[in-house]
Formats: structure tokens, C-alpha cells, sequence
């Protein structure tokens, strides 16, 4: 059975950081890129970053450019969102989705998701 | 840029049609997600108007010039939630969302 779990999440003041991870299960990661996709309250959703399977190719919403960085670990199974600097516009439900393929396409599987709050 | 309706009204047993437009739209391939409240999105059609398994027939979608339709024929109760189109770019390693549209079935 195909799973990714969030974590990570949590409380944190404007400025400071937090590092979100997403462990994957149940397929080939290494096949597929992988995204964030993120969602305020009540809002739609937001694509946040992507990479791809060899991590040749990385992309950002300009929102967070420069403030959030995208990686994998393809023998830990693992994604990683660090997230520096944060705002308060920065607070929503963080989803680790899976790609249909190893580049950018359409976004097959999604976790839960773990919920990032920026407030002092 | 993507632009899709706020909110979209259907009776049961009739059909519905969300639209995803925007400038750039044409050569690209779209996609539809399903989200229910507190539940994460499920893809509904892939690649313009490919339903992937489990997803009912009554489920379709098509695609001309900038403009993308989600139709749901026969809609039922079950099938109110929030729709979201998307979008991607390889080349620039970019993906776009929809605002997203809220079907109500009443």
C-alpha cells in the first residue's frame, strides 16, 4: 500500500525555521519526483516546490524563493522541505504529493499532510 | 495564471461543468483534482480527459485551446467538494494550481 507521511510541522515564530520531511512507502521512490503543496485555511491549494527524481530538476513558487529549499533522500526514501525565514502568510497544511513520473506531471498520491502555524 | 469559477450550483442528476482557463493553457496537459472536506485531493482526470482507476465514469474531461472543462454527468451528493485544475511545465520545472471551485449539489 502506497503511503507518505508528513512531519515536522508545528509552531513557530516569524523568522525563525522549520524542516518538514515526508517518508514514502509502497512504491519505487526514486522513479518519481515529489512536491509540497500547501493550504491556508479555508484557501486552495498552493504548489510550493517540486524536484525531481535524480534531483536534476528543482522548482519554486516565487513566494518562497529563496527562503525555502527542496531536497530527497532517494536511500532513506525521504523529502524534505527546509523552510527559513517564515511569515505568518507561511502558516498552512503542507502535503508531500507524489508525481505519475520522474519529471513534473500530474501530482498521483498525496500524504495527509502536517500543519506549519507562523505566530508569535 | 489560472482562473476557474468561485462556485458552481448543480441539482442531482444533472450535469455540471467546471472550466480552468488561462493564457498558456494550450499546449499543456491538464489535470483535476477531488478534494472533500478534511480529506487530501484525489485526481479525478489526468492528461486532459483520462480517468484513472476507481474514478466513476460519470467523471470526464476535455480540452480546447485555453480552456479546460471538468463535466460530472449524472451528478450525485457525493460528488460535492471542492475541484482544482492543474498545470505543469517541465522545462521550468513549474506547477500551477487553480483557485479551485466549490460544487454544491442541492
Amino acid at each position: 500500500e502506497m503511503q507518505l507521511v508528513e512531519s515536522g510541522g508545528g509552531l513557530v515564530q516569524p523568522g525563525r525555521s522549520l524542516r518538514l520531511s515526508c517518508t514514502a512507502s509502497g512504491f519505487t521512490f526514486d522513479d518519481y519526483a515529489m512536491h509540497w503543496v500547501r493550504q491556508a485555511p479555508g484557501k486552495g491549494l498552493e504548489w510550493v516546490s517540486g524536484i525531481s527524481w535524480n534531483s536534476g530538476s528543482i522548482g519554486y513558487v516565487d513566494s518562497v524563493k529563496g527562503r525555502f529549499t527542496i531536497s530527497r533522500d532517494n536511500a532513506k526514501r525521504s523529502l524534505y522541505l527546509q523552510m527559513n525565514s517564515l511569515r505568518t502568510e507561511d502558516t498552512a497544511l503542507y502535503y508531500c504529493a507524489k508525481d505519475n513520473d520522474g519529471h513534473f506531471d500530474w501530482l498521483s498520491f498525496w500524504g495527509q499532510g502536517t500543519q506549519v502555524t507562523v505566530s508569535s | 495564471e489560472v482562473t476557474q469559477p468561485p462556485s458552481v450550483s448543480v441539482s442531482p442528476g444533472q450535469t455540471a461543468s467546471i472550466t480552468c482557463s488561462g493564457d498558456n493553457l494550450g499546449h499543456k496537459y491538464i489535470c483535476w483534482y477531488q478534494q472533500k472536506p478534511g480529506q487530501s485531493p484525489v485526481v479525478v482526470i489526468y492528461e486532459d480527459r483520462k480517468r484513472p482507476s476507481g474514478i466513476p465514469e460519470r467523471f470526464s474531461g476535455s480540452h480546447s485551446g485555453n480552456t479546460a472543462t471538468l463535466t460530472i454527468s449524472g451528478t450525485q451528493t457525493m460528488d460535492e467538494a471542492d475541484y482544482y485544475c492543474q498545470a505543469w511545465d517541465s522545462s521550468t520545472a513549474h506547477v500551477v494550481f487553480g483557485g479551485g471551485t466549490k460544487l454544491t449539489v442541492l
